[in-house]
């Protein structure tokens, strides 16, 4: 089945302490993206990769890492936590080649930082 | 710089009532369209989307949308809504050579029983 991976599903960490979500597509796409939602700004894009090697910033970085050594792998980084990176984070993926940007999403992580 | 406006923010409707979700975005040139929905507890999934052609698409589970170039508008319709459409409902656009996807704030759509 074709789908976006993310894990954990749901985690509950403190302030500072280094966390990694990763995120995984067996859709062999080239570009994947992450997103945080929060009540009434709806969906942000941190950072998003056209490719392998590929990184760039999205609307809100701060506060985050990625990389993209394998096409099928996104993780996002959380270097040092704090209580305003508390979201649903989505990462999604979608083909490049046809320029429309139909995004597949994974289920989401709930991260609350204390 | 490029925005995606979805005018209602929260709508509650009783089964069979017709549903219309507004969507207007700013860009002058050639778009492509997006609804994309997330039930409760779940990930964002596509509804329809417009590329070209045919301005009224037809999506899942009984949705169409309109595109009105003149208007710059993608209005969401659906003639009668069931319980299991509570969800919140986020257009989208793509414009022309920037791949990346602005999108609006959503809308969430409860209907009662």
């Amino acid at each position: 089945e074709a789908q976006v991976t993310q894990n954990p599903r749901y985690l509950i960490t403190v302030t500072g302490k280094k966390l990694t979500v990763t995120c995984s597509q067996n859709m062999n796409h080239e570009y994947m993206s992450w997103y945080r939602q929060d009540p009434g700004l709806g969906l942000r894009q941190i950072y998003y990769s056209m490719n392998v090697e590929v990184t760039d910033k999205g609307d809100v970085p701060e506060g985050y890492k990625v990389s993209r050594k394998e096409k099928r792998n996104f993780p996002l980084i959380l270097e040092s936590p704090s209580p305003n990176q508390t979201s649903l984070y989505f990462c999604a993926s979608r083909r490049t080649s046809n320029g429309a940007n139909v995004l597949t999403f994974g289920a989401g992580s709930r991260l609350t930082v204390l | 710089a490029q925005s995606v406006s979805q005018h209602n923010h929260h709508v509650i409707l009783s089964e069979a009532a017709s549903l219309e979700l507004g969507c207007n975005y700013s860009y002058g040139g050639t778009v492509n369209l997006f609804w994309y929905v997330q039930y409760p507890g779940q990930h964002l999934q596509l509804l329809l989307k417009y590329f070209s052609g045919d301005p009224l698409v037809k999506g899942i589970k009984g949705f169409e949308a309109e595109f009105i170039k003149s208007k710059f508008s993608f209005n969401l319709r659906k003639p009668s809504v069931q319980w299991s459409d509570t969800a919140e409902y986020f257009c989208a656009v793509n414009a022309g050579n920037n791949r990346k996807l602005i999108w609006g704030l959503g809308t969430s759509l409860a209907v009662n029983p």
